[in-house]
């Protein structure tokens, strides 16, 4: 089975802090991706990259940046911290042949408080 | 462009009754459409997907739905609710946009199931 690991479950960092979140995938998916999630507002897509160190911005970009300097590894960085900024962050992967007949593959989360 | 709006915020059924979740659907081609399922403190799982072949789509734990392109309708049912069905829903419709597939998601029905 395809495994989306993302680093932290909990984290907790104070306003202005720089925050790193990690995600590594282990099916060589070309596609990556982060949302965060919202109640009411289902999931949001902040970034995705669809290749080694390539990001094309989703649709709530600003306030974040991200790194993908290998295949396997996405990274979204918070570059200040802000109390709006609290949320539960998801990563995903998919292969680009085989997303539209199954989907994406999602980590566990990532819930993030600024304090 | 494509959207998708689930009906119902919340869904409340007692164990071993039917299950209804709602999902609308606005596309302007064929559409791919999901649901995942969200369990408490957990990552999106898959449970059922249309990627046009049959309209009637059987997924994991006994729940399926059915496509229906007059209404833009993809409902998710199950026949008999069980306690671990409690969990949150969210209907997904895939956009290609680029060199990948777009998820689109509904803002969630939570379903709660009492004994």
């Amino acid at each position: 089975d395809v495994k989306v690991t993302q680093s932290s479950r909990y984290l907790v960092k104070r306003t202005g802090e720089k925050v790193f979140l990690e995600c590594v995938q282990d099916m060589d998916h070309e596609n990556m991706f982060w949302y965060r999630q919202d109640p009411g507002l289902g999931l949001r897509l902040i970034y995705f990259s669809y290749d080694v160190k390539m990001k094309e911005k989703g649709d709530i970009p600003e306030g974040y940046s991200v790194s993908r300097e290998k295949k396997e590894r996405f990274s979204l960085i918070l570059e200040s911290a802000s109390t709006n900024q609290t949320s539960m962050y998801l990563c995903a992967s998919s292969s680009v042949y085989r997303d539209r007949d199954y989907g994406y593959t999602f980590g566990s989360g990532t819930r993030l408080t600024v304090v | 462009a494509q959207s998708v709006t689930q009906l119902d915020s919340h869904v409340s059924v007692s164990e071993g009754t039917p299950v209804l979740l709602r999902c609308n659907y606005s596309s302007s081609y064929s559409p791919s459409l999901f649901w995942y399922v969200q369990h408490p403190n957990k990552g999106l799982q898959l449970l059922l997907k249309y990627t046009s072949a049959a309209t009637l789509v059987k997924g994991i734990n006994g729940f399926e739905a059915e496509f229906k392109k007059s209404e833009t309708s993809f409902h998710l049912t199950k026949p008999s609710a069980h306690m671990s069905d409690a969990a949150e829903y969210f209907c997904v419709v895939s956009s290609p946009s680029g060199g990948y597939n777009k998820l689109i998601f509904g803002a969630g029905t939570r379903l709660a199931v009492h004994p």
